[in-house]
């Protein structure tokens, strides 16, 4: 089944360490997004691509990073310098092209540092 | 920022149907309205979308003013299982083709038996 997974659901990590999300998909969409959630929040833009090695910042970019090297793949580096990591992370994607089109997210990777 | 306004929260009574009510004043031409939902601690789910008429779809209908400024999501026969926050959305479409999606803080639908 066509889809976008994201792994792992529960991440908890220590203060100061970096952390990588993954988000994969089997859409074959060109545009992928990350996006973070805190507590009785709405969704932030951190990061998007539109294509295969290129991306650009959202609203909330600072102390993250992401590559882009594979169509299906869009992996999410949470690093040091981001002071409030904990929180639940979406990635999602959409065709990128077409008119009219939804986007599919996957089921969110909650991340904890202690 | 969001271009759009919803109540912060609503209630139904299971069974009955359920009216969400999305304020997008600023809304061009080319834009569409797209409602997302989703369910705790889960990724968003997409609901419907439309540019001007009104649309249906198995989970829900879709009702656009004449003059594009707001619209209303309806669940016909709300179920428990339909408790979520619901997000209007805008869908810019530029020149590039890029969709940008912008989420605000959605209506937080609490259906009840």
């Amino acid at each position: 089944d066509g889809g976008i997974t994201q792994s792992p659901k529960y991440l908890f990590r220590k203060e100061g360490q970096n952390v990588t999300l993954s988000c994969e998909q089997n859409l074959n969409h060109d545009a992928m997004y990350w996006y973070r959630q805190d507590p009785g929040q709405g969704l932030r833009l951190i990061y998007y691509s539109q294509i295969v090695n290129d991306f650009q910042k959202g609203d909330i970019a600072e102390g993250y990073s992401v590559s882009r090297e594979k169509k299906e793949s869009f992996p999410l580096t949470v690093t040091s310098a981001q002071k409030n990591p904990t929180a639940f992370y979406l990635c999602a994607s959409n065709p990128g092209q077409v008119r009219g089109t939804e986007a599919f997210f996957g089921q969110g990777t909650r991340l904890t540092v202690v | 920022d969001a271009k759009t306004t919803q109540p912060p929260s609503m209630d139904c009574a299971e069974g009955r149907a359920a009216n969400l009510p999305c304020n997008h004043s600023t809304i061009s031409g080319n834009e569409y309205v797209y409602w997302y939902r989703q369910i705790h601690s889960q990724g968003p789910q997409y609901i419907i979308h439309g540019l001007k008429n009104n649309e249906t779809n198995e989970m829900a209908s879709l009702i656009i003013t004449e003059d594009r400024k707001s619209s209303t999501l309806i669940l016909p026969h709300a179920t428990l299982r339909d408790t979520a926050v619901y997000y209007c959305i805008v869908r810019p479409f530029g020149d590039t083709g890029f969709q940008k999606l912008v989420f605000g803080t959605g209506t937080r639908l609490l259906v009840s038996p």
